[in-house]
């Protein structure tokens, strides 16, 4: 098993640029979320969902948006990038209970 | 709303000394608490949790409801426990989301 991937490693890219940053697990989770870390910050939750074709909003969640057409797969958008939004993106999943989350091994994101 | 405080951001230990990383949290319903931990050019992965009251790798954490604390112990540090270690209060039900606090880098010095 693969766990939790995330596509790609490394990106950077220009203000007002577009991307998307996918996220594939092969554990047949129903939950999936994605989070930014920031030094000093912690991990703060950007948006979540608990099972295919729905999202919702998490802490911070403003200049994204997401989807989840598979069970498998959660994309984040970027639609017009900012500085503010270079970070490491991390995506988890988990069994609706009350269990551990897996985390991929993360996105380094440079806005210039 | 929900809060967890780390307040060391970075915590050096000699090896072989006692470890306490300390966490507390404000939230108004039951807590569940956890601790992950992330090594170097690893990914972040749970240590454990305050419901299964196990020790993993010499490390324990109580839950403390009237101190609001889930400080995370371990007698003797060793080198390889060196890393960035989170606490995180889970919000049960909607998603199980999961509120981290800043983080502590621990480093253990030889």
């Amino acid at each position: 098993n693969a766990g939790v991937t995330q596509t790609p490693k490394f990106r950077v890219l220009k203000t007002g640029q577009s991307m998307t940053l996918l996220c594939a697990q092969d554990m047949n989770h129903e939950y999936m979320y994605w989070y930014r870390q920031d030094p000093g910050m912690g991990l703060r939750l950007i948006h979540y969902s608990v099972g295919e074709g729905t999202t919702a909003k998490g802490e911070v969640p403003d200049g994204y948006n997401v989807s989840r057409l598979k069970k498998q797969n959660f994309l984040l958008g970027l639609e017009s990038a900012a500085p503010s939004q270079t970070s490491v993106y991390f995506c988890a999943s988990s069994y609706p209970t009350l269990d551990e989350q897996f985390f991929g091994p993360g996105t380094r994101l440079t806005v210039l | 709303a929900q809060r967890v405080t780390q307040p060391e951001k970075l915590l050096s230990v000699f090896k072989g000394a006692p470890v306490e990383l300390k966490c507390n949290y404000s939230y108004s319903g039951s807590p569940e608490l956890f601790w992950y931990v992330q090594y170097s050019r690893q990914r972040l992965q749970l240590l454990l949790r305050h419901i299964s009251r196990e020790s993993i790798k010499g490390f324990t954490a109580d839950l403390n409801k009237g101190e609001t604390s889930f400080h995370l112990k371990k007698p003797f540090a060793q080198e390889e426990d060196s890393a960035m270690y989170y606490c995180a209060l889970v919000i049960t039900g909607g998603g199980n989301k999961l509120t981290f606090g800043t983080g502590t880098q621990q480093k253990v010095e030889l």
